[in-house]
C-alpha cells in the first residue's frame, strides 16, 4: 500500500528561525492534508491542498503540492515557541482507504 | 461545543480486563475511526466506519472490536487487554474518509500493567 513518508523526524531550532518539513509519498495523491499535534494534545487539522502545484498560506506557515502531486511541504517563517509540536502530513491511498499518516516531524524551539 | 468527545481521558488496566473505550461526535459525520498513537510510529489506523451499520479494519485491528450503531458513537472494545495495548487512542471523524480534514478527540491514555 501507499506510504507517506516524513523528513526530518526531529527538529531543534532557535526562535526566529524558518522550519521545514518535507512528505512524500509513493503514489500520486488527489489530496494532501498537514495537522500540528502539541505536546500532549491531539492532532488539530490545518489545511488541504488538492491542486498540483498549490500553495497556500496560513499567517507565518506556507504550504505547497508538488507539480506531481507527490510531495509536499509546510514552511514557517520566524518560528514562535507557539510552533513547537509535532506536524503530520496525510493523504488518502490509490484505493478507497481512509487516510494514511506520515509519522510526523517533531519541531522544538528554544528560545 | 461541537466536535468530537471521548472517554475516559485515562485508564489502567491489568492484564487480561477488558474495557470499552467511547467515542462520540455531534457535527452528523459519517466516517469515523479509530488511530493508536505509540512513539516512533506515528498514528496507526485501528478501525474504521463509512456510516452506521458499516465498519472495517486497519492497518492493526488485531485485540480490538468496534460497531457502529448510530452515527453519533463509535465504540471501541478492547477484548482482553495486553500490555502492548498501553497507548494513547484517538478517534477522529470526518465528513468522508479521504477529501476532508479530520476532527480528533483529545484521546484516551490506556496504561496496560
Amino acid at each position: 500500500g501507499q506510504q507517506v513518508m516524513q523528513i526530518p523526524q526531529y527538529q531543534h531550532v532557535q526562535e526566529g528561525e524558518d522550519f521545514t518539513t518535507y512528505c512524500n509519498s509513493s503514489t500520486t495523491l488527489s489530496n494532501i492534508q498537514w495537522y500540528k499535534q502539541r505536546p500532549g494534545g491531539h492532532p488539530v487539522f490545518l489545511i488541504q491542498l488538492v491542486k498540483s502545484g498549490e500553495v497556500k498560506k496560513q499567517k507565518r506557515l506556507t504550504f505547497q503540492f508538488g507539480e506531481a502531486k507527490k510531495n509536499s511541504s509546510l514552511h514557517i517563517t520566524a518560528t514562535q515557541t507557539t510552533d513547537v509540536g509535532t506536524y503530520f502530513c496525510a493523504g488518502p491511498d490509490s484505493g478507497n482507504t481512509p487516510l494514511v499518516f506520515g509519522k510526523g516531524t517533531r519541531l522544538s524551539v528554544i528560545a | 461545543n461541537a466536535g468530537v468527545t471521548q472517554t475516559p481521558k485515562f485508564q489502567v488496566l491489568k492484564t487480561g480486563q477488558s474495557m470499552t473505550l467511547q467515542c462520540a461526535q455531534d457535527m452528523n459525520h459519517e466516517y469515523m475511526s479509530w488511530y493508536r498513537q505509540d512513539p516512533g510510529m506515528g498514528l496507526r489506523l485501528i478501525h474504521y466506519s463509512v456510516g452506521a451499520g458499516i465498519t472495517d479494519q486497519g492497518e492493526v485491528p488485531n485485540g480490538y472490536n468496534v460497531s457502529r450503531s448510530t452515527t453519533e458513537d463509535f465504540p471501541l472494545r478492547l477484548l482482553s487487554a495486553a500490555p502492548s495495548q498501553t497507548s494513547v487512542y484517538f478517534c477522529a471523524s470526518s465528513y468522508q474518509r479521504r477529501n476532508y480534514g479530520y476532527t480528533f478527540g483529545s484521546g484516551t491514555r490506556l496504561t496496560v500493567v
